[in-house]
């Protein structure tokens, strides 16, 4: 069973059409959670961390959620730029630091 | 700054190569890690470094072999590779190897074994 499940798998919006992005866990014990950008043949891009149930983050047109049991990532009239896919990832006191990941949601925006 | 710097961006061996992977940080993180990541698949752990010790070796190929000269370096050598080895090797750092410590990714290496 996976820990981290991400949906939709791909989510297409037209320039300007707000979304959200789903990051559901069920590992116990959270540390973190992690959201991170991915272009196209590149590393991931560190966006947020979330550590606690309640808490919020925000970055240009991008704000991060997290309850106890899921986290979303809420995209606010994207831009084309914003095209790309994103990934969740979590650590809990018995992952020795190690990050678990989703699977990812791949967006793209349209003009 | 948050840069973990990877060298080369893209490597094409033979299987009867030898070839290396570098990676550096000057951010004064204890941790770092190698990672995988293949097509429309997230990265999977190959081994993490922790304070210059090896921490966690994935079960992976004794074919990668890596190496973490000081705490702003690691290194992963890479002998007799097979075709399935292609794929973006990613470098990551953190603060220490403890969970809740913001992992940080380079740019990644694309190799390709022909």
């Amino acid at each position: 069973e996976d820990q981290v499940t991400q949906s939709p798998e791909a989510l297409r919006l037209q320039e300007g059409e707000s979304s959200s992005l789903n990051c559901s866990y069920t590992v116990s014990g959270l540390r973190g959670l992690f959201w991170y950008r991915q272009d196209p043949g590149k590393g991931p891009e560190f966006l947020f961390t979330l550590y606690s149930a309640g808490e919020e983050k925000e970055k240009e047109r991008l704000k991060a959620t997290l309850t106890k049991k899921e986290s979303f990532l809420h995209i606010t009239a994207p831009k084309p730029e914003d095209s790309a896919t994103y990934l969740c990832a979590v650590n809990y006191g018995g992952s020795q630091g190690n990050l678990i990941f989703g699977k990812g949601t791949k967006l793209s925006v349209k003009p | 700054d948050t840069e973990v710097t990877q060298t080369p961006k893209h490597l094409v061996m033979g299987m009867t190569n030898k070839k290396s992977l570098k990676c550096e940080q000057h951010m004064g993180h204890r941790a770092m890690y190698w990672y995988k990541q293949k097509a429309k698949k997230p990265p999977e752990l190959m081994f993490v470094y922790s304070y210059e010790k090896l921490s966690i070796n994935e079960s992976v190929p004794s074919r990668f072999s890596p190496e973490c000269p000081n705490s702003s370096l690691l290194n992963l050598h890479l002998h007799a590779l097979q075709p399935e080895d292609s794929a973006l090797y990613l470098c990551a750092s953190s603060l220490r190897q403890t969970s809740g410590n913001t992992i940080y990714f380079g740019e990644g290496s694309w190799l390709t074994v022909v």
